[in-house]
């Protein structure tokens, strides 16, 4: 079945630091592609998406390309703040949706 | 005011208890999903409603059972809960025009402890 996997954390940067966190998936046919974010006692919500190979989700900072040659879609910042500081959730939506495990981001001034 | 709510927020209860999770939406969404989330296991789908006529199992529905009472409304029942259920549940809407590209909305989360 479909399934999503993520870099584990949890990942600690100093503000103003880059941000890689690695996705990978797979998925029978042409998924759409997520990340959500969770801060400390809130639900997720969605920080960017991409329907299709090739594009470039974005938002606040953050960006992430649609990869299907490598099956990826990992999350970069070019410099990170403290406001950052949350759970990121990589996610797919083919047959239905599925999750990765979470990394924890910890940015300290 | 929040777009999806969850009640209780938090909930201990004993093993063999009957216990009820209630979401409601204002977003006019039709379609609603229960997740619960676990440690380094991230959210998992636990069963979905399109329609109020419309329930579907997802990846881990044994041990739960739901009820669409209205478009606004989507419950989630463990009839018997066990330890393994305490877990942080999620209740989510979608607005259904585009299935795969939906952004899904998540409400805040019960925290559920089976003792």
């Amino acid at each position: 079945g479909d399934s999503v996997t993520q870099m584990e954390g949890p990942v600690t940067l100093s503000e103003e630091a880059f941000l890689t966190i690695n996705c990978t998936y797979t998925a029978t046919g042409y998924p759409s592609l997520f990340w959500y974010v969770q801060y400390p006692g809130e639900g997720l919500q969605l920080l960017l998406k991409a329907t299709k190979a090739d594009d470039k989700g974005s938002n606040k900072g953050f960006e992430a390309t649609y990869r299907k040659e490598t099956t990826s879609f990992h999350l970069e910042k070019g410099s990170v703040q403290v406001s950052d500081s949350a759970v990121y959730f990589c996610a797919l939506n083919g047959r239905d949706m599925r999750f990765g495990a979470g990394t924890r981001l910890t940015v300290k001034p | 005011d929040a777009d999806v709510t969850q009640t209780p927020r938090n909930r201990i209860t004993k093993t063999g208890k009957r216990i009820m999770l209630e979401c409601s939406q204002t977003k006019g969404h039709d379609r609603m999903y229960w997740y619960r989330q676990d440690p380094g296991l991230g959210l998992r789908l636990i069963y979905y409603s399109f329609d109020v006529k419309d329930i579907n199992k997802g990846e881990i529905s044994d041990g739960y059972s739901v009820s669409r009472q209205a478009q606004a409304k989507f419950s989630l029942s463990l009839e018997s809960a066990i330890p393994n259920q305490t877990a942080l549940y999620f209740c989510a809407t979608t607005a259904g025009d585009l299935i795969s590209t939906d952004t899904q909305y998540f409400g805040p989360g019960t925290r559920l402890t089976v003792l």
